[in-house]
């Protein structure tokens, strides 16, 4: 069974320091890995994923991961913290047979103080 | 384009009563899973349609149930509702449904039940 570990359930940064929210995953095969954020009241939103190729991914509002296959990782990270970015971030994998389910971590939240 | 829409957006019930859940996805998307989120266990998977079949189920009890019309709309139902199925109910639509597409997230249906 596949699983994802967010090991933090909260992250505080001051903003315009950098920021970095972990995810550790296990799953079987090669992994479909995704970000997630929810601001208070709202669904979730996408932020990148990994399929495959360069480890580091670009994603929405200056948000970047990079994929470790030898650590299982995939963690989330901001060069510079606003105080915008707070919200509930969520890590997510997939195995590689088509149509699987998307199985997420528990969230992280992250805190920027001004 | 429209988003994904939930209604409604907020219910309160008392437990044994039953409940229905609505999803209209975004126009063209074909699959809907559901997810239920609590500050305990973050999202849980519940299910997905795709053309109106169920394709995936999650680890949940017979009580949980749901359809997807010709139109891909999705309804779930809670049956005989328990004080621990108070939760934001989530959908999501994807094109497809495969492994490597992102989900886009309704705001959610907030459960209450007394």
């Amino acid at each position: 069974a596949q699983s994802v570990a967010q090991p933090e359930d909260q992250v505080n940064v001051a903003e315009g320091n950098p920021l970095t929210v972990k995810c550790t995953y296990s799953v079987s095969g090669n992994p479909y890995l995704f970000w997630y954020v929810q601001y208070p009241n709202r669904g979730l939103q996408f932020l990148l994923k990994y399929i495959t190729g360069d480890n580091l991914v670009k994603g929405s509002y200056g948000f970047e991961a990079e994929f470790n296959k030898s650590q299982t990782s995939f963690h989330l990270k901001k060069p510079s913290a606003l105080v915008s970015d707070s919200a509930l971030y969520f890590c997510a994998v997939r195995d590689g047979r088509g149509y699987s389910t998307l199985t997420f971590g528990k969230g992280t939240m992250l805190l920027v103080s001004p | 384009k429209a988003g994904v829409t939930q209604t409604p957006r907020y219910l309160i019930k008392t437990r044994g009563q039953q409940v229905t859940l609505s999803c209209s996805p975004i126009s063209g998307h074909r699959s809907v899973s559901w997810y239920q989120q609590t500050p305990g266990q973050g999202l849980q998977f519940l299910f997905e349609y795709f053309s109106e079949t169920q394709r995936n189920k999650g680890n949940f009890p017979g009580r949980f149930s749901g359809r997807q019309f010709s139109n891909s709309r999705s309804e779930m139902n809670v049956s005989t509702l328990e004080l621990g199925d108070s939760a934001l109910y989530l959908c999501a639509s994807s094109s497809e449904g495969s492994t490597n597409e992102k989900l886009f997230f309704g705001s959610g249906t907030q459960l209450s039940v007394l």
